[in-house]
């Protein structure tokens, strides 16, 4: 399976503030998505990444809250951007990778928020 | 919309017990489901991808099944292990190409030795 690492993996930040996570892929990977599983509650997709083009956000998520960056085929970036407590939640990068088992979906260790 | 829910929201087993995980979702266009676990302060890992053509999937001591008529998905686990213990999230993509993910809340299990 693909191999997926996250920065940092744990932070707390002050209302107002942003973060910026980053996700790295032990090899390269045409499609990379951004999940957020708020507290009790199941993974919801923020936006798809794709290498070269604009990532594309999901209903309820926007560019200007959630920037995205997808510089080359290993390593994408999510800001949350002027944080609120109810970012508080845990961030997940994901691939998939149908080149070693088709259309599976691969999840980083996550990145969890705590915003104050 | 798809919609995806798994009940129970958590189980209690003993140990060597063999259990099922249910999984259901609303829309019957389901391109496949995916069955993943989560341990306390880690991401997902992957366990069983089901396609909308097949009607179970085995690894191990898993064994995943698909009923698209009636909306439906199964994760039997046998002989169960304090290993065992996560919480269990399933997934369902539509069809049509989307590579959207709808995930359920997940059944947190734990096996008591």
């Amino acid at each position: 399976s693909a191999v997926i690492s996250q920065k940092p993996s744990r932070d707390i930040c002050q209302r107002g503030t942003s973060l910026t996570i980053q996700c790295q892929v032990d090899s390269q990977v045409t499609m990379m998505f951004w999940y957020r599983q708020q507290p009790g509650q199941s993974l919801t997709l923020i936006a798809t990444a794709n290498q070269g083009s604009e990532a594309t956000y999901e209903s309820g998520f926007v560019i200007d809250k959630f920037p995205i960056s997808r510089p080359n085929l290993t390593f994408s970036t999510l800001t949350v951007s002027n944080m609120s407590p109810e970012d508080s939640s845990i961030y997940l990068c994901s691939v998939e990778d149908w080149r070693r088992q088709r259309e599976t979906q691969y999840f980083g260790p996550g990145t969890r928020l705590l915003v104050l | 919309k798809q919609e995806v829910t798994q009940i129970p929201a958590a189980l209690s087993v003993p140990e060597g017990e063999n259990l099922v995980l249910n999984c259901s979702f609303t829309d019957s266009a389901i391109y496949n489901l995916q069955w993943f676990r989560q341990d306390p302060g880690k991401g997902l890992t992957s366990l069983l991808l089901i396609q909308s053509s097949q009607r179970e999937q085995t690894s191990g001591r898993l064994n995943a099944s698909l009923d698209k008529s009636s909306g439906r998905s199964t994760l039997y686990i046998a002989a169960s292990q304090p290993g065992d213990s996560a919480t269990y999230l399933c997934a369902g993509r539509l069809q049509g190409g989307s590579e959207k993910l709808v995930f359920g809340k997940g059944t947190k299990l734990t096996v008591n030795p």
